[in-house]
C-alpha cells in the first residue's frame, strides 16, 4: 500500500515533443506529490510539486496532472529538450512532513 | 541559492569497518533525512530527524545504522560495520518544515562502495 508505481521505465522523444509519464498510488493518505530530476551521478533535483486539491499544476514547460479519485498523476514535459534527459521519479508522502516514497524512475531521452 | 552539501562524494571501506557520511543541510531547515539509492534502482528512505530525535524509520534502517546531529550545522549517518549490499548512493535531504513547505532539497550524494 506504500509502493508508488511508475511508468514507463524508458522513454524516447523527439525534441520539440511531449514527454509523458504517469504515477499511481494506493495509499489515500498521501497528499504531497513531487516530481525529481535526476542526472548521471547527482542527487535528485526538486521539478515541480502538487497536492489533492489542484488538479492541475503547471511551470513553465512542466506540468503536473492529478485524478484524485483513480489516484493517479502524471508529469508532461511540453517543447522536450535534449536537456531534459535524465531520469525522473514521482514521489508521495504523507502529511507533507514525512518520507518520501519513491516511484521506480523513468529515464527520459529526447533526441535531437 | 543555498544548498545541501555532502561529504565526502565517494567513500570506499572494506566489509565490517564503520563510516560516518557528513550532510550540512540548508540552514533554517527543521527536517532532515537520509536516503539511499542503489546503483540503477529507486530512492529508499532511511531515517528522518527533527528536533533532535528520530521521526521516522524505515525497515533499511537497523540497528547498524545510527544518526546523528552533532552540532547546529551538521548532520551525520553512521554504519557501524559495513556489508557489501550498503554500497549504495547515500542522499541527505532537508526541509524548511514550516507553515506550508513540504520541499525536500537533496545534496549531490556519496558513494559508498564496501568491498
Amino acid at each position: 500500500q506504500q509502493q508508488v508505481k511508475q511508468s514507463p521505465q524508458s522513454l524516447i522523444v523527439q525534441k520539440g515533443g511531449i514527454s509523458i509519464i504517469n504515477c499511481a498510488y494506493e495509499n489515500t493518505a498521501f497528499d504531497y506529490f513531487p516530481w525529481y530530476q535526476q542526472f548521471p551521478g547527482k542527487g535528485p533535483a526538486l521539478l515541480i510539486a502538487i497536492r489533492p486539491d489542484v488538479s492541475e499544476k503547471k511551470e513553465g514547460r512542466f506540468t503536473i496532472s492529478f485524478n484524485k479519485s483513480a489516484k493517479q498523476f502524471s508529469l508532461h514535459i511540453m517543447d522536450s529538450q535534449p536537456g531534459d534527459s535524465a531520469t525522473y521519479f514521482c514521489a508521495a508522502s504523507k502529511e507533507g512532513r514525512r518520507a518520501l516514497t519513491f516511484g521506480s524512475g523513468t529515464r527520459l531521452q529526447v533526441q535531437p | 541559492e543555498p544548498e545541501v552539501t555532502q561529504t565526502p562524494s565517494h567513500q570506499v571501506t572494506q566489509m565490517g569497518q564503520e563510516v560516518i557520511l557528513r550532510c550540512v543541510p540548508i540552514s533554517n531547515h527543521l527536517y532532515f533525512y537520509w536516503y539511499r539509492q542503489i546503483l540503477g534502482q529507486k530512492v529508499e528512505f532511511l531515517v528522518s530527524f527533527y528536533n533532535n530525535e528520530i521521526s521516522e524509520k524505515s525497515e533499511i534502517f537497523d540497528d547498524q545504522f545510527s544518526v546523528e546531529r552533532p552540532d547546529g550545522s551538521n548532520f551525520t549517518l553512521k554504519i557501524r560495520s559495513t556489508k557489501l549490499e550498503d554500497s549504495a548512493m547515500y542522499f541527505c535531504a532537508s526541509q524548511r518544515g514550516s507553515g506550508s513547505s513540504y520541499e525536500q532539497y537533496f545534496g549531490p550524494g556519496t558513494r559508498l562502495t564496501v568491498t
